[in-house]
């Protein structure tokens, strides 16, 4: 079946701009993730979805980032008056259950490249 | 101290030997923990979880999780050069669902 798909690819914008990040889950995966992951680091936390509903938003660095799933599937990730420090990949990832415990199997997407200039 | 760590490496072994990956973690509130392998220029691909104390095999890969110590580790068997990749330890604290991964360990597989 078909994975975590994630568009665009690569974004090159300029400081100071508006950017949107789209995420479209595995089919049937209730859970969502948002995470960046800058070189040589592990991927770092941003936000989770459960359903329609942001569970945990605890990684989101400052209030310039702001994501939505308003129905329950695809997700946006929103970044306003983009810096230079935002730059990096930004990976989503689903799972089918909605939150820890024994098992959350998550599955990512190919990520997006970021580049602020 | 960073909540998972992991030495960045390289690890260097010679094709057939096993590779052992290491991973240690601050929250004994831990439950789950899981191995991602990831490609340069790729994107994170899961391997193995494991949320009991002991041994998990899934062919030429292991998982070794004590908490006690507050370790994991990967093994992997007949290692070969296409394992070479970054290999990242990630910890799910169970009230959540995020991930809190490691930097990640470099295995280089030398033919």
């Amino acid at each position: 079946g078909a994975g975590v798909s994630q568009t665009p690819s690569n974004k090159v914008t300029e400081k100071g701009k508006y950017v949107e990040l789209r995420c479209d889950p595995i089919s049937g995966h209730t859970a969502l993730y948002w995470y960046r992951q800058s070189l040589g680091q592990g991927p770092e936390f941003l936000i989770y979805f459960q359903g329609t509903g942001a569970a945990d938003d605890s990684g989101l660095p400052n209030d310039r980032f702001f994501a939505v799933r308003p129905e329950g599937s695809v997700s946006t990730l929103k970044i306003q008056r983009t810096e230079r420090g935002d730059s990096a990949v930004y990976l989503c990832a689903s799972s089918k259950r909605p939150s820890g415990g024994a098992a959350n199997e998550q599955f990512f997407g190919p990520g997006t490249r970021l580049t602020v200039l | 101290q960073k909540e998972v760590e992991q030495n960045s490496g390289p690890l260097s072994v010679p094709e057939g030997a096993i590779a052992s990956l290491n991973c240690t973690y601050s929250d004994r509130g831990s439950q789950s923990f899981f191995w991602y392998r990831q490609y340069s220029g790729k994107s994170p691909e899961l391997i193995m979880f494991i949320y009991s104390n002991g041994d998990k095999e899934d062919g030429r890969f292991t998982a070794q999780l004590n908490k006690a110590s507050q370790y994991v580790s990967l093994l992997i068997r007949d290692s070969q050069p296409s394992d070479s990749a970054t290999y990242l330890c990630a910890v799910n604290k169970g009230n959540t669902g995020k991930l809190i991964f490691g930097q990640g360990t470099t295995l280089q597989v030398k033919p």
